[in-house]
């Protein structure tokens, strides 16, 4: 099983951009690097996704260096409402040929923006 | 285009006695997975669903269950209810079953075990 490790907590004021970064050592050829984030007592929210170099959305950056064993979520001028859990995820296949998966969840990273 | 729907919200169950509960996945999605979050133990798996078949099971007690039905609106129960069950059970549904693709969660039902 791949795991991931990241920060517990970090802080940042407003405006500024934030890096979180993951390793993921153990990660598998056939596997993508997702990242979620999640409010308290809600759901996850899928923010981005990739598989190597760099991805980027509306609301954030992934970059992922050659060899795949770490990533690095890049969030622009963070406000307030960004304040939240985010979590790095590394997809896990069954060989079963039938696209089955689990998503593993670490513990995630508390990002605190502070005003 | 509505999003994935748990019912109830909050439920307090006693110790011993069972629950059912429901989730409905965004339409379309084939694939319903289950996720019990607690403070101590984070975001952890419980199994996911693929066209009435459970595909993928985590390392949970066999009081845990779960079944899908044909339009792929899926329950799981728990029987013997403990205390360590109190959670916030997370349901997620999922379009695509080639990869890790995009999970749509709902917002959770919040199990108080007394």
């Amino acid at each position: 099983l791949a795991k991931t490790t990241q920060p517990i907590s970090m802080d940042s004021y407003e405006g500024q951009e934030v890096n979180i970064t993951c390793s993921h050592n153990n990660i598998a050829t056939n596997d993508y690097i997702t990242w979620y984030q999640q409010f308290p007592s809600q759901g996850p929210r899928f923010i981005i996704q990739g598989y190597k170099t760099k991805v980027t959305n509306e609301v954030a950056s992934l970059f992922i260096p050659a060899d795949r064993k770490s990533s690095t979520l890049s969030l622009p001028r963070v406000s307030l409402s960004d304040t939240a859990v985010y979590y790095c995820l590394v997809g896990e296949m069954e060989d079963s040929g039938a696209g089955s998966y689990q998503l593993t969840f670490g513990k995630g990273t508390k990002l605190s923006v502070i005003p | 285009k509505a999003g994935v729907t748990q019912t109830p919200r909050y439920l307090i169950k006693t110790r011993g006695q069972q629950v059912t509960l429901s989730c409905s996945p965004i339409s379309g999605h084939r694939s319903v997975s289950w996720y019990q979050q607690t403070p101590g133990q984070g975001l952890q798996f419980l199994f996911e669903y693929f066209s009435e078949t459970q595909r993928n099971k985590g390392n949970f007690p066999g009081r845990f269950s779960g079944r899908q039905f044909s339009n792929s609106r899926s329950e799981m129960n728990v029987s013997t209810l403990e205390l360590g069950d109190s959670a916030l059970y997370l349901c997620a549904s999922n379009k695509n079953v080639d990869r890790a693709d995009e999970q749509y969660f709902g917002p959770g039902t919040r199990l108080t075990v007394t």
